[in-house]
C-alpha cells in the first residue's frame, strides 16, 4: 500500500527563520512526488514536481528536493505570507496508467513576524 | 493556466435533500477528474476517479449510490450527494489532470452543511 508520511505535523516560525519539511513516502515504483499549499477554506495550490532522486525544484523561498525515500521542502527566510498547510502526495506507478494521487496529512506552518 | 472552477462554493441544506457539485476545468480538458472529501486538519481522502465518458471508479467504502459521479464532458464532472445526512456534512474538492501523469489541479472546494 502506498503511504505518505508527513514530518512535523505543525510547524512555527519567526519571520525569518529558514526550515524544512519532511515529507517520507513508501510506494511501489515513484511516477512523481507532488507538493501543494492549502489555505484555509481553500483547495490546494499545486507548486512542484519531482520524478527522480536527486532532483530539485525552486520557487521563491521554497525549494524542493527528492531522494529515494524522502522529499523536503525547505523554506528560506519565511515571511507571515507563507503561512499555510502544505501537502505532499505521490502517484504510483500501475499498468492501468492513470492514477490518483495519494497525500500525506500535511504540515501546517505559521510564520509570525 | 490549469485553472479549475467548483460550484457552489457553500451549502446549507436541510437532511435528505440532494445537493449537486459542479467542477470544470476552464482551459484545459481534463481526461480524468477526482473528487475528495476532506474534514477539519485532515487530508484529502479520495472518494472516486473518473474518466470521461466512462463510469466511475469509487474508493473502498464510499457509496457509490450516495455519491453519484458523472463526467459527461472534458470540461466537466459533477458529484451528488443524494439524500444527504449530516454525517455527509463536509469539505469537497475536486481536482483535474489532463492525461496520466502530472499534477492534479484543484477546484476551491464546497463546503456542505447539513442540518
Amino acid at each position: 500500500e502506498d503511504q505518505v508520511t508527513q514530518s512535523p505535523e505543525a510547524l512555527r516560525l519567526q519571520e525569518g527563520e529558514s526550515s524544512s519539511l519532511n515529507c517520507s513516502y513508501t510506494v511501489s515504483g515513484l511516477r512523481g512526488l507532488f507538493w501543494y499549499r492549502q489555505d484555509p477554506g481553500k483547495g490546494p495550490e499545486f507548486l512542484f514536481t519531482l520524478y527522480s532522486a536527486g532532483e530539485e525544484k525552486e520557487k521563491e523561498r521554497l525549494k524542493a528536493t527528492l531522494t529515494k525515500k524522502e522529499s523536503f521542502l525547505h523554506i528560506t527566510a519565511p515571511k507571515p505570507e507563507d503561512s499555510a498547510t502544505y501537502l505532499c502526495a505521490v502517484q504510483a506507478e500501475r499498468n492501468s496508467g492513470n492514477t490518483p494521487l495519494v497525500f500525506g496529512k500535511g504540515t501546517r506552518l505559521s510564520v509570525i513576524a | 493556466g490549469a485553472v479549475v472552477s467548483q460550484h457552489p462554493s457553500w451549502v446549507i441544506c436541510k437532511s435528505g435533500t440532494s445537493v449537486k457539485i459542479e467542477c470544470r476545468s476552464l482551459d484545459f480538458q481534463a481526461t480524468t477528474m477526482f473528487w475528495y472529501r476532506q474534514f477539519p486538519k485532515q487530508s484529502l481522502m479520495l472518494m472516486a476517479t473518473s474518466n470521461e465518458g466512462s463510469k466511475a471508479t469509487y474508493e473502498q467504502g464510499v457509496e457509490k449510490d450516495k455519491f453519484l459521479i458523472n463526467h459527461a464532458s472534458l470540461t466537466l464532472s459533477t458529484l451528488t450527494v443524494t439524500s444527504a445526512h449530516p454525517e455527509d456534512s463536509s469539505f469537497y474538492i475536486c481536482s483535474a489532470r489532463s492525461g496520466g501523469l502530472g499534477p492534479q489541479h484543484f477546484g476551491d472546494g464546497t463546503r456542505l452543511s447539513i442540518l
